[in-house]
């Protein structure tokens, strides 16, 4: 099977820089994407990792580490727009799996 | 607008009562998802279709549950005799196949499904 395991919560101030983890367990995969989610809305491509390393767009980066079956997403220069749910997935190629997401609450 | 479009938005139904709802995807995109996502959750797979092909499907789905895309354009999705269970948001999405694996799904904004 497959599980993706992220922290439910976190709290940040506008203007800095917050990490959300993501570890998994899943038998192989092409890739790791990050969705965004607002309150009431659909959830939103952010990004995707293909690779080992690091992929940036903008403020938002992503890392994966497939050795450490782990990956995160960096929000820098945080803005009160960021206050969202965030959720790692896993692709295989067709669907998605899902983590159960972590929810930013981006404070002044 | 050109992003999925999901109808109705909220439907509120009483137990044991089918409710069928639909979904257009983005014109270009062959492949289509159902997901079904509750509250403080992922959302979680339910079936897959490339064109018309509906090739594959979650065990989450029960034999209650039936989706089809005729000619590989909408789709529908149809719950018979719901129960208070299947309350949840149900998702679309589409896509189209990337080298990379890289299933970028652009999402509809869901049809919220209350069952009383």
């Amino acid at each position: 099977g497959q599980s993706l395991e992220q922290p439910s919560e976190v709290t940040a101030v506008e203007g800095a820089i917050v990490q959300i983890n993501c570890t998994y367990q899943t038998s192989g995969f092409y890739g790791l994407s990050w969705y965004q989610q607002h309150d009431g809305g659909a959830p939103t491509f952010l990004s995707y990792n293909a690779l080992d390393g690091l992929e940036e767009t903008g403020r938002f980066s992503s890392f994966l580490s497939r050795s450490d079956s782990y990956g995160y997403l960096l929000l820098q220069e945080l803005q009160m727009k960021d206050s969202a749910s965030y959720f790692c997935a896993v692709s295989r190629g067709r669907a998605l799996t899902f983590g159960s997401g972590t929810r930013l609450q981006v404070q002044p | 607008d050109t992003g999925v479009s999901q109808n109705p938005r909220h439907k509120i139904t009483k137990r044991g009562q089918n409710v069928t709802f639909r979904c257009d995807p983005i014109s270009e995109h062959n492949r289509l998802y159902w997901y079904r996502q509750t509250l403080g959750q992922g959302p979680e797979f339910l079936t897959y279709f490339q064109n018309e092909a509906q090739l594959e499907k979650s065990r989450l789905l029960s034999d209650r549950f039936s989706a089809e895309r005729p000619k590989g354009s909408f789709s529908t999705l149809e719950i018979q005799r719901t129960e208070q269970g299947d309350s949840a948001m149900y998702l679309c999405a589409s896509s189209v196949r990337a080298e990379t694996g890289n299933t970028e799904a652009f999402f509809g904004q869901g049809t919220r499904l209350t069952v009383v």
